[in-house]
């Protein structure tokens, strides 16, 4: 059963600072995606990761995929306020024919002045 | 172009009477998938489907849900007999197909249990 984990669940960061956010998965699988949601709200695609190496930017936030580890980074560089949301990642089941989809637990950003 | 459409945004209910979501997938897609989302977790997958079929169900519960995507109209989660424990955020996804594509959530619809 594939299952996907975060760290951390909860991080509270100063503005300007650097941090990494983790998702490891447990099986093989060919996508990886990266959510933002704000408090109440829907979810906002971020990113796409479709192969081995895969590192893609906006704005401050950078996300790169290693399938050997089965490991994805969401990097945050010089935090600000209106980063502050819950970040998700999510990974395909690779042994099925479509997108189901399995969600880590979540990571609950703030970005403190 | 509209995104992915849930009504209502909000909806009590008391024990015992039924729940019904709906879902309007964006424009130009056909496969919907319904997410359940309890307070501080993640979202968890329930059901995908194509017009007018079930592809997959096994995330949801074998008794009081039901799902359906009919030909014509919205995507429709079904719950009937509700209980306490289904108060949750029901999130409802769309995507032109599969492979390769984020998918696109509604706004989600909350879910009380009075």
């Amino acid at each position: 059963e594939l299952k996907v984990e975060q760290n951390p669940l909860f991080l509270s960061m100063q503005e300007g600072k650097n941090y990494t956010i983790y998702c490891n998965y447990s099986t093989t699988s060919d996508r990886l995606y990266w959510y933002r949601q704000d408090p109440g709200k829907s979810l906002e695609s971020l990113f796409v990761l479709l192969s081995n190496g895969a590192v893609k930017q906006e704005g401050r936030l950078m996300a790169s995929l290693d399938t050997k580890a089965r490991l994805s980074t969401l990097h945050i560089t010089a935090a600000v306020h209106d980063l502050s949301a819950t970040y998700f990642c999510a990974v395909d089941r690779a042994e099925t024919s479509y997108d189901k989809v399995i969600f880590g637990p979540g990571t609950s950003l703030s970005v403190i002045p | 172009n509209a995104g992915v459409m849930q009504n209502p945004r909000h909806l009590v209910r008391r024990r015992g009477q039924e729940a019904r979501l709906r879902c309007s997938p964006m424009k130009g897609h056909s496969h919907v998938y319904w997410y359940r989302q309890l307070p501080e977790e993640g979202l968890k997958f329930m059901v995908y489907l194509q017009k007018e079929n079930i592809i997959d169900e096994s995330g949801m519960p074998k008794e009081r849900f039901s799902a359906e995507f009919p030909k014509e109209g919205p995507s429709i989660l079904r719950i009937q007999q509700v209980v306490r424990g289904d108060s949750a955020a029901y999130f409802c996804a769309s995507s032109p197909s599969s492979g390769a594509q984020p998918q696109h959530f509604g706004d989600g619809t909350r879910l009380s249990i009075l």
